[in-house]
């Protein structure tokens, strides 16, 4: 049974840092590449970042990217969101969620309980 | 960027009727690589369909998908009241961003 459990959130004033954990079990993590998707309180969802199962291939929304790096250890079962120069539109309950399948072409089929962070001065 | 556009922004319907909602691109979306999801109050959001078509593993076949191009529909035949939440699509195929529309609100009066 697939899991994704993400931690790490919490309150953080703007232009600080703060990093996010995904502990993924009952699935062969190194196999599969791995979203982050957002969402702001009451608004929708939004894509944030995807990294392919060996970490060789990344790719980030605008609205991240140069802030936000996405990192994986698949020898720990463990993928990674590395938040900087936090702003206050970055309020959001942060999933991750695993790809359907291993190939390419496939959305996130499992996802997390998600991890809510809240940038505020 | 490719734009997604849902529609109607709220539907409400009564158990037993059957929902239609609609995801147009604003450019052809590659491979068909349209996505829907559907998200309760409190809980993340659940994979119905991929491949524009293809059904998730565990979803009942009251939901369907259709549609090809830059144009996209979520059906869901003899609604019932487990069925309230709102709905995504999102695309996957393009390069990224691999955008979400805004989401349908689907109400079972």
């Amino acid at each position: 049974q697939v899991q994704l459990v993400e931690s790490g959130g919490g309150v953080v004033q703007p232009g600080r840092s703060l990093r996010l954990s995904c502990a993924a079990s009952g699935f062969s993590f190194s196999i599969y590449g791995m979203h982050w998707v957002r969402q702001a309180p009451g608004k929708g969802l939004e894509w944030v970042t995807v990294i392919s199962y060996d970490g060789s291939n990344i790719h980030y929304a605008d609205s991240v990217k140069g802030r936000f790096t996405i990192s994986r250890d698949n020898s720990k079962n463990m993928l990674f969101l590395q938040m900087n120069s936090l702003r206050v539109e970055d309020t959001a309950v942060y999933y991750c969620a695993k790809k359907l399948s291993g190939g390419t072409g496939y959305p996130p089929d499992s996802w997390g309980q998600g991890t809510l962070v809240t940038v505020s001065s | 960027e490719i734009v997604l556009t849902q529609s109607p922004d709220t539907l409400s319907l009564s158990p037993g009727e059957r929902a239609t909602l609609s995801c147009r691109a604003s450019q052809r979306i590659s491979n068909n690589y349209l996505a829907w999801f559907q998200q309760k109050p409190g809980q993340a959001p659940r994979l119905l369909i991929y491949g524009a078509s293809s059904r998730a593993t565990g979803i009942p076949d009251r939901f369907s998908g259709s549609g090809s191009g830059t144009d996209f529909t979520l059906t869901i035949s003899r609604l019932e009241p487990e069925d309230s939440a709102v709905y995504y699509c999102q695309q996957y195929g393009n390069s990224p961003p691999y955008t979400f529309g805004q989401g349908t609100k689907l109400e079972i009066k």
